[in-house]
């Protein structure tokens, strides 16, 4: 049962560096969600997709980006990496029904440096 | 502006004792109320999903509440495990974007031997 796979679990970067973070799930739900997790703060979304081929900006999508090919895949990008990024984000997938719930990956805890 | 308040922030209560978790929301058109266990380290886990018809919904021994009229929502624990040391999340979904999740910033259990 592995439901909600992120890697890596950790990483360290550089300001101006780039990187993917990897999601993927085994469920075949058609919602995916990433989501940054700062101290003292609810989760904010980032970017969501309601398939393979289609995504949309979330509420705080700036200095990242997504893509969608396939219904168990959902990466995040990081093209220029500021300070501001350091955080755990948090990827997320669901039925997108009403009364189902979301199913969430354990986190990458991400520090720009 | 939708928001969802949580409260105490944190919370330490010894092994074996209840204890009650409160959220507050202002989220509109209001669809359900979601309560979340996370783990240090880990993604949240859903415990209960409430729509504005529920009054109460149970997991073992998490007793969750809704007055949809008064706008508030508590999380009971009863007879608490060391086990039960996580952050708990209250969630709003709106009825227009059912799958977009308004996150309130948690309360911190701490549950001592």
């Amino acid at each position: 049962n592995a439901g909600v796979t992120q890697t890596p679990k950790f990483r360290i970067l550089k300001i101006g560096q780039s990187m993917t973070l990897q999601c993927t799930q085994d469920m075949n739900h058609n919602y995916m969600y990433w989501y940054r997790q700062d101290p003292g703060m609810g989760l904010k979304l980032i970017y969501y997709s309601v398939g393979a081929g289609i995504t949309d900006k979330g509420e705080v999508p700036n200095g990242y980006n997504v893509s969608r090919s396939t219904t168990e895949d959902f990466p995040l990008r990081l093209e220029l990496a500021a300070p501001s990024q350091t955080s755990v984000y948090f990827c997320a997938s669901g039925t997108g029904q009403n009364n189902q719930p979301q199913h969430f990956g354990d986190g990458t805890r991400l520090s720009i440096l | 502006k939708n928001q969802v308040e949580q409260s105490p922030q944190s919370l330490i209560i010894l092994e074996g004792k209840n204890c009650t978790l409160q959220c507050n929301y202002t989220v509109s058109p209001f669809s359900n109320l979601r309560w979340y266990k996370q783990d240090t380290g880990r993604g949240p886990v859903s415990l209960t999903i409430m729509t504005f018809s529920e009054n109460t919904k149970s997991n073992g021994r998490y007793t969750a509440t809704l007055d949809a009229d008064t706008k508030q929502s508590s999380l009971h624990i009863t007879a608490s495990q060391l086990s039960d040391s996580a952050s708990y999340i209250c969630v709003v979904s709106r009825m227009d974007s059912s799958y977009k999740l308004i996150f309130g910033s948690g309360t911190r259990l701490l549950v001592r031997p």
